[in-house]
Parts: C-alpha cells; sequence; structure tokens
C-alpha cells in the first residue's frame, strides 16, 4: 500500500525566514510525485511533478527535489502570500488501469508573518 | 476559460435520500479522479477515470458510485448517504489518461448528512 506523510505539520516562518518542508514516501514503484498548494476554501493547485531520484524544479521561491524516499520543497525567502497548506502526493506503477491512483499527505500548514 | 465545475457547492441533506454531485470540465482531459477531504486525513481519492466508460477505484469507494459515459462529465453518486460521508469533495481531471501530468482541481463540494 502506497503511504505519504509530511512534515511538519504546521510551520510558522517570519517573513524572509528561509525552511523546508518533508514528503516522506513508500511506494512500490514511483511514477511521479506531485506538489500541491491549497488555499483555505479552494481547491489544491498545482506545483511540480518530480519523476525520478535526483530531479530538481523552481519556480519563483519554492523548488522541490526528489531522492529515493523523500521529497523537499524549499521555500527561499517566504512571503506572507506564501501561507497555504502545501500537499505532496505520489503515483505508483501498477498494473492494468489502477496506475491512475494517487495517494496524497496530510499536508503541512505553512504560515508566514509579515 | 479553461475550468473545472462542480454543482452542488453546498448540499445538507439527510440520511438515505440519494444525491448526485456534478463535474464537468472544458479543457477536453481524458482523466478525472473525486476525492474527499476530512480533517486530520487529508485529500483521499474516492474513484477515478482514465478515460470514457473506464472508472477505477480509489482508497475509499465504499458508499460511491460514479460513471463517465461522455469526456466532459463526472458525476459523483451516494446511493444512500450517511453521516460519515459529510465532507468536502472535490473534482478533479487531468491531460494524460493515468492523470500523470498536473491535475486540475473544481472549487469543492461541501456535504453535510445529517
Amino acid at each position: 500500500e502506497d503511504q505519504v506523510t509530511q512534515s511538519p505539520e504546521a510551520l510558522r516562518l517570519q517573513e524572509g525566514e528561509s525552511s523546508s518542508l518533508n514528503c516522506s514516501y513508500t511506494v512500490s514503484g514511483l511514477r511521479g510525485l506531485f506538489w500541491y498548494r491549497q488555499d483555505p476554501g479552494k481547491g489544491p493547485e498545482f506545483l511540480f511533478t518530480l519523476y525520478s531520484a535526483g530531479e530538481e524544479k523552481e519556480k519563483e521561491r519554492l523548488k522541490a527535489t526528489l531522492t529515493k524516499k523523500e521529497s523537499f520543497l524549499h521555500i527561499t525567502a517566504p512571503k506572507p502570500e506564501d501561507s497555504a497548506t502545501y500537499l505532496c502526493a505520489v503515483q505508483a506503477y501498477a498494473g492494468g488501469t489502477s496506475y491512475g491512483k494517487l495517494t496524497f499527505g496530510q499536508g503541512t500548514i505553512l504560515t508566514v508573518h509579515p | 476559460e479553461a475550468q473545472v465545475t462542480q454543482n452542488p457547492r453546498y448540499l445538507i441533506t439527510v440520511t438515505g435520500k440519494k444525491l448526485t454531485v456534478t463535474c464537468s470540465q472544458n479543457m477536453n482531459h481524458e482523466y478525472m479522479s473525486w476525492y474527499r477531504q476530512d480533517p486530520g486525513l487529508g485529500l483521499r481519492q474516492i474513484y477515478y477515470s482514465m478515460n470514457v466508460e473506464v472508472t477505477d477505484k480509489g482508497d475509499v469507494p465504499e458508499g460511491y458510485k460514479v460513471s463517465r459515459k461522455e469526456k466532459r462529465n463526472f458525476p459523483l453518486i451516494l446511493e444512500s448517504p450517511s453521516p460519515n460521508q459529510t465532507s468536502l469533495y472535490f473534482c478533479a481531471t487531468g491531460r494524460s489518461p493515468g492523470g500523470y501530468n498536473e491535475q486540475f482541481f473544481g472549487p469543492g463540494t461541501r456535504l453535510t448528512v445529517l
């Protein structure tokens, strides 16, 4: 069974204080790891897809990295508008049509204070 | 404008009264999926569809039905709702049949079953 664990559950930062969010995963064979951002009362919004260990992707103040067991979302010099819940999800290789299954972690609630 | 539409956005109903939550997309995407989001449990996949007439179970399919008779629509059916199905529901779509790429989420449907 695929498992995704995110830490910490909540993170409070001062504006400009860089930090990282962790996503540990267990899958039989990783097809893709996804990061999403979710604002209160809204649907998740796609950030990144990572496919293989060693891969990195960047977008503005965010950088996602991937190893064989975990992914990190690095936030450099965050601003208050980066406050949101960040979700990690994995998709595994599987037989038949079951490769469409996606497993999410519980998310990290990030608050950035001005 | 590319979008995923869910209706209704809010619904309060009673135990046992059949209901349908609709999901429609105008992006010609192959993949569609339903999730529920509960505090402390995160996002959990209910059902997904790789293409028209192709559906498969996610992690929490019990008590739900889906159908994919046309590409743009993927309704979620609760034949006999129970209070434990009170939740926030999201529909999502993806370009590739396996949901391999980014997924686009709808605005959510908040369901309360009394």
